[in-house]
């Protein structure tokens, strides 16, 4: 089955502390997987995919195939980081993407 | 720089009535998208659309649902006698190429409310 687990619905981390968001998938074949992202009143929008290896705004998620892992990771939370976190998969013949139920970040001053 | 947008951001309807959502994808995108989103719930695939066609769907999308490019601008999506459980957040999202490359631009969302 297709699948993309979050098990955080909510993470508080105080500013300046690391940050992870964990995300575990289940997909036969070798899938692309996202992190999106939902600030306040904005709309969905990407954060990073595995395939371009880019550090966005300072995050970054390391594919562990072994463990069926995308865990996104940040140094030093900011503020401005409060947010929606979406993971996401997508086949490489598919057009749908298969959303995580999100994690919300909520970054402490 | 471009985006999606969706008209109305609000849609409040009655039970077995007919929706029409409306989108405006990116203007120079090939491929189109309609997912839903129920309160609390996660953000779920329902169609995929290229070259005036369907070329992918989910469970979800049923009879009732249909999509149609009517012009060169917009992508809507209809459903056709809406039921209680249809209420939810449907976002459209175009890309310029498909499969896992083409990345997916998201609109701001269509709040339907069905009573």
């Amino acid at each position: 089955a297709q699948r993309v687990t979050q098990p955080e619905k909510l993470l508080s981390v105080f500013k300046g502390a690391p940050v992870e968001l964990k995300c575990n998938y289940s997909y036969s074949g070798s899938p692309e997987l996202f992190w999106y992202v939902q600030y306040s009143r904005q709309r969905l929008q990407l954060l990073l995919r595995h395939i371009s290896r880019e550090s966005i705004k300072g995050f970054t998620a390391d594919l562990n195939k072994g463990e069926t892992s995308f865990h996104l990771k940040k140094p030093f939370a900011q503020e401005e980081d409060s947010a929606m976190y979406y993971c996401a998969l997508s086949g490489s013949r598919d057009d749908k993407i298969i959303f995580g139920k999100g994690t919300r970040l909520h970054i402490l001053p | 720089e471009p985006e999606v947008t969706q008209t109305p951001s609000h849609q409040v309807t009655q039970m077995g009535q007919e929706v029409i959502l409306r989108c405006v994808p990116i203007s120079n995108h090939l491929y189109f998208y309609w997912y839903r989103q129920i309160l609390g719930q996660k953000v779920e695939f329902l169609v995929s659309f290229y070259n005036n066609e369907i070329s992918e769907k989910s469970e979800i999308f049923d009879d009732q649902f249909s999509v149609e490019r009517p012009d060169g601008s917009n992508f809507t999506l209809k459903i056709r006698s809406t039921k209680l459980e249809d209420s939810a957040m449907y976002f459209c999202a175009s890309s310029l190429s498909g499969g896992y490359s083409g990345t997916q631009y998201f609109g701001p969302g269509t709040r339907l409310t069905v009573l």
